[in-house]
């Protein structure tokens, strides 16, 4: 298996504009998770998915921030609209049950202007 | 208080040195510990993980629980330039990922 794989890798947008990051789990994985990650912060959970269902949105910053798991292989994180506060490194992350090993993508950077 | 304090580093070592990494915890009801390696601009990895206190070995990684003083500690002997990375330790309450609290992550450099 290719492991989890996020587009774009980097992203560069105005404050203001939509911004979509995308995610491809492991085929078989029935868990999904997007963290964001800073220096400040660390890595935080921001949803997660159980069979395409998202179950604990709570680490969802604000409404600007939205997440769908339309099939077993895609997921999307949508900003909208975005800020500069919002610079940070998102990963997806999949695994087969919610105890088994968590396989992280190689993340997505995201620059608001 | 954060539930998980990490120095952030950056560390930087000769190579083969011992290396030692530390996190300390606030909440008692954490019971696993995990150790994941990040290389630059890829994601982590789950390097190791134990669940009570004692020492794990793997190699040249042993993982270190003191749940008494709520230290955790990763040791790497004979360090390797291929070590270079930052290193995240993560503590759960109930071995979920979904509950995984991670640290901010220490930044090693193994200087050859």
């Amino acid at each position: 298996d290719a492991g989890v794989i996020q587009s774009p890798r980097h992203e560069v947008t105005e404050m203001g504009q939509e911004v979509t990051l995308r995610c491809k789990p492991i085929s078989g994985h029935d868990y999904l998770f997007w963290y964001r990650q800073t220096m400040m912060r660390g890595l935080e959970l921001l949803i997660y998915f159980n069979n395409n269902v998202p179950i604990d949105d709570s680490g969802m910053p604000e409404d600007r921030f939205s997440a769908k798991m339309p099939n077993a292989s895609f997921s999307t994180l949508k900003i909208q609209p975005s800020e500069p506060r919002d610079s940070a490194v998102y990963f997806c992350a999949s695994s087969f049950g919610t105890d088994e090993k968590l396989f992280f993508g190689s993340g997505t950077q995201l620059s608001v202007l | 208080q954060k539930e998980v304090e990490q120095d952030p580093g950056p560390l930087s070592v000769p190579e083969g040195a011992i290396v030692s990494l530390n996190c300390t915890y606030s909440n008692s009801a954490f019971q696993y510990f995990m150790w994941y390696r990040q290389y630059s601009r890829k994601g982590p990895e789950l390097l190791m993980y134990t669940y009570s206190s004692g020492n794990k070995e793997d190699g040249r990684f042993t993982a270190q629980v003191d749940k008494s003083s709520k230290y955790i500690s990763l040791f790497i002997r004979d360090s390797q330039p291929s070590d270079s990375a930052t290193y995240l330790c993560a503590i759960d309450a109930n071995f979920g990922n979904e509950k995984l609290t991670f640290g901010t992550g220490t930044r090693l450099t193994i200087i050859p």
